[in-house]
């Protein structure tokens, strides 16, 4: 079972700081790397994706940055704003099913 | 867009018993997925359907059944509930293709007494 590790579990920021959140996965070669976002209550949701011949992608004040050697992502949220607090997933694409990490808490204090 | 609906939202039940789990879909999405969500544990794949008629195990597939009765339609049986089990049920669908979204549904929040 491919294993897709997320640190830290859990992280508190203050508003206008920015949030790195963390994903490792192991072997094999992924070619499509997508974040959700969960709010209380709610589905995830698709929030930001990055295809394996890039490094970074930005939207906005999120960022993915890539390091295919190392196998590693990071999801940069610049100026973090209260209502950026949810839980942050990212997954790998095995062919018609994701397998997802298990999740970064992101609370950011006003 | 679309939209997906789960049914019900909390659903109680008692040990031993066999529960289902309801969704649609209004995407015309080819594949759909339920998922177990675990607090601390992210999201497990229990089931996946490419088709209509098609049924896929995921990594959580022991204790439960599923069934695609449409293509707009996913459920997923819980053939005998375990006590002290309390998680959140995600179904969610997507085109199933390269670099392809999955929409999410809110959920049903299962827990065993």
């Amino acid at each position: 079972q491919q294993q897709v590790r997320q640190s830290p579990q859990s992280l508190t920021v203050w508003e206008g700081e920015t949030a790195i959140l963390n994903c490792s996965y192991e072997n094999s070669a992924f070619d499509y790397f997508p974040w959700y976002q969960q709010f209380p209550g709610e589905g995830p949701a698709l929030l930001i994706s990055i295809l394996s011949v890039s490094d970074k992608k930005e939207d906005g004040r999120f960022t993915i940055f890539f390091n295919k050697r190392e196998k590693k992502l990071s999801l940069h949220i610049a100026d973090s704003q209260p209502g950026d607090s949810a839980t942050y997933f990212c997954a790998i694409d095995m062919g018609y099913k994701l397998t997802f990490g298990t999740g970064t808490s992101l609370l950011v204090d006003p | 867009g679309g939209i997906i609906t789960q049914t019900p939202k909390f659903l109680i039940g008692q040990e031993g018993q066999k529960l289902t789990l309801k969704c649609q879909q209004n995407f015309n999405h080819d594949t759909m997925y339920w998922y177990r969500q675990d607090s601390g544990k992210g999201l497990r794949l229990i089931y996946y359907s490419i088709t209509e008629n098609d049924l896929q195990k995921g990594d959580l597939s022991e204790g439960y059944d599923a069934s695609r009765e449409k293509k707009s339609s996913f459920s997923l049986t819980v053939t005998s509930a375990q006590k002290n089990e309390m998680a959140v049920f995600l179904c969610a669908s997507g085109t199933g293709g390269p670099s392809y979204e999955q929409y999410f549904g809110p959920g049903t929040r299962l827990t065993v007494l």
